[in-house]
């Protein structure tokens, strides 16, 4: 479980920077990685997923990248806007009888300065 | 995208009663929907399976007697959160399948319980 106290990370950028959001997973059999984006007082917005046969998936200004090796995800964001402002979550999908059942990383707050 | 519609979006009742909060799938049948709980500035919680036609699967340390889920339908799962104290006030999200071979999910927009 997660610490009491515990404040999310936090990453500040200057619009038009790169953002690069890391994560890292427990669960060595996960095989299906999602990002999420999460406004306030929103649910989670699917951004880009990746499965464990894949190392690097490209989309739309994010690319999202996996080392199974070290258990690490990250998300690369680019060109950020003001609008890429949010709480980031990783999650982590075992697979099998447990399809659909994500654990989610503690989340990452992106505030991006005009 | 397909669409997950939460009812109500927030709530506040006093101590001591029940909520009930729905979560449908507006354009695709679900046989599996999750249920998260999130506390403020942290991260999402699963709580339980909500599985159509079958009794809910609870993750550990959630209490099934508090949290009752009832997905009656393909379209709808409800959870009841029954005499509700100011601790269960918190963020309630739920998501749906709507492809169990991808698993390819999507999340609704979320129910603010506050109990007083």
């Amino acid at each position: 479980g997660e610490s009491v106290g515990l404040h999310l990370p936090t990453l500040s950028v200057q619009e038009g920077d790169n953002s690069i959001i890391n994560c890292a997973y427990s669960n060595s059999a996960s095989d299906y990685f999602i990002w999420y984006k999460q406004e306030s007082g929103k649910g989670p917005q699917f951004i880009i997923d990746i499965r464990s046969n894949m190392d690097k998936r490209q989309g739309q200004r994010v690319t999202v990248l996996l080392n199974k090796t070290v258990k690490h995800l990250s998300l690369q964001i680019a060109a950020t806007q003001p609008g890429d402002s949010a709480v980031y979550f990783c999650a982590e999908n075992a697979g099998g009888t447990s399809y659909g059942k994500l654990t989610f990383g503690q989340g990452t707050i992106l505030t991006v300065h005009p | 995208g397909a669409v997950v519609s939460q009812h109500p979006s927030r709530v506040i009742c006093k101590s001591g009663t029940s909520v009930k909060i729905e979560c449908r799938s507006l354009d695709f049948q679900a046989t599996t929907m999750f249920w998260y709980r999130q506390f403020p500035k942290k991260s999402l919680m699963l709580m339980a399976t909500s599985n159509e036609g079958s009794k809910a699967t609870y993750e550990q340390g959630v209490e099934k007697d508090k949290f009752l889920i009832n997905h009656a339908s393909l379209t709808l799962s409800t959870l009841t959160v029954t005499s509700a104290h100011p601790e269960d006030s918190s963020f309630y999200i739920c998501s749906a399948m709507k492809n169990s071979v991808t698993g390819e999910l999507f999340f609704g927009e979320g129910s603010r319980l506050t109990v007083l």
